[in-house]
């Protein structure tokens, strides 16, 4: 089966400016995350999608980043405006229902 | 709320020497473990799972990983590693359908 898809793979933007990200989970997986891992650091959940509902977004900082799943398939996550903190691999993953997640490649984001 | 701690930041051992990497995490009730690995420029990889049953489980590549209840640990284990395995390894759990990530512990094996 084909895997996660992520777009783009890498992103360099200005502090202050906007990125969107995209995710295209695998066929049937009901369950999406977007995490973001630092450099030297685990992946963090940002937000997770249960078909097009929203299950946990607690740790998503909400001033600046948003996140939506239409029609329960593909998703985009958005930040606006990026902070230099903001510098990371966003990570996109799918899961049936209580099973293993599986990853995308990431997208690299740079802000300078 | 749910929290895994990886002891081990950075790990470097020889080809053919053994590895055991330490995973503990904190949830009082029913839990589903993995263990993931990244190799460099990859993506996230499952190594192995622990839903139910037989606490020792096996994965890919000559890994394991015993699940001690009583210890909240899920550790991992590979007897004789190669070279390959120079990665980054990520205990996960995964309770009320969120997964949270340990901070990674990356495995250096000299050839």
């Amino acid at each position: 089966e084909a895997g996660v898809a992520q777009s783009p793979r890498y992103k360099i933007i200005e502090k202050r400016q906007s990125v969107a990200f995209w995710c295209n989970p695998i066929s049937g997986h009901a369950t999406l995350y977007w995490y973001q891992q630092i450099l030297g650091q685990g992946p963090k959940l940002l937000i997770q999608f249960q078909n097009n509902g929203v299950v946990d977004d607690s740790q998503l900082p909400k001033d600046r980043f948003s996140a939506e799943r239409l029609k329960g398939v593909d998703s985009t996550l958005k930040i606006q405006p990026a902070k230099l903190e903001d510098s990371a691999v966003y990570l996109c993953a799918s899961s049936r229902l209580e099973t293993e997640a599986f990853f995308g490649q990431g997208t690299r984001l740079t802000v300078v | 709320a749910q929290s895994v701690s990886q002891h081990n930041h950075h790990v470097i051992l020889s080809e053919a020497a053994s590895l055991e990497l330490g995973c503990n995490y904190s949830y009082g009730g029913t839990v589903n473990l993995f263990w993931y690995v990244q190799y460099p420029g990859q993506h996230l990889q499952l190594l192995l799972k622990y839903f139910s049953g037989d606490p020792l489980v096996k994965g890919i590549k000559g890994f394991e990983a015993e699940f001690i209840k009583s210890k909240f640990s899920f550790n991992l284990r590979k007897p004789s590693v190669q070279w390959s395995d120079t990665a980054e390894y990520f205990c996960a759990l995964a309770n009320d359908y969120k997964l949270s990530f340990g901070a990674g512990t990356t495995v250096t094996v000299r050839a």
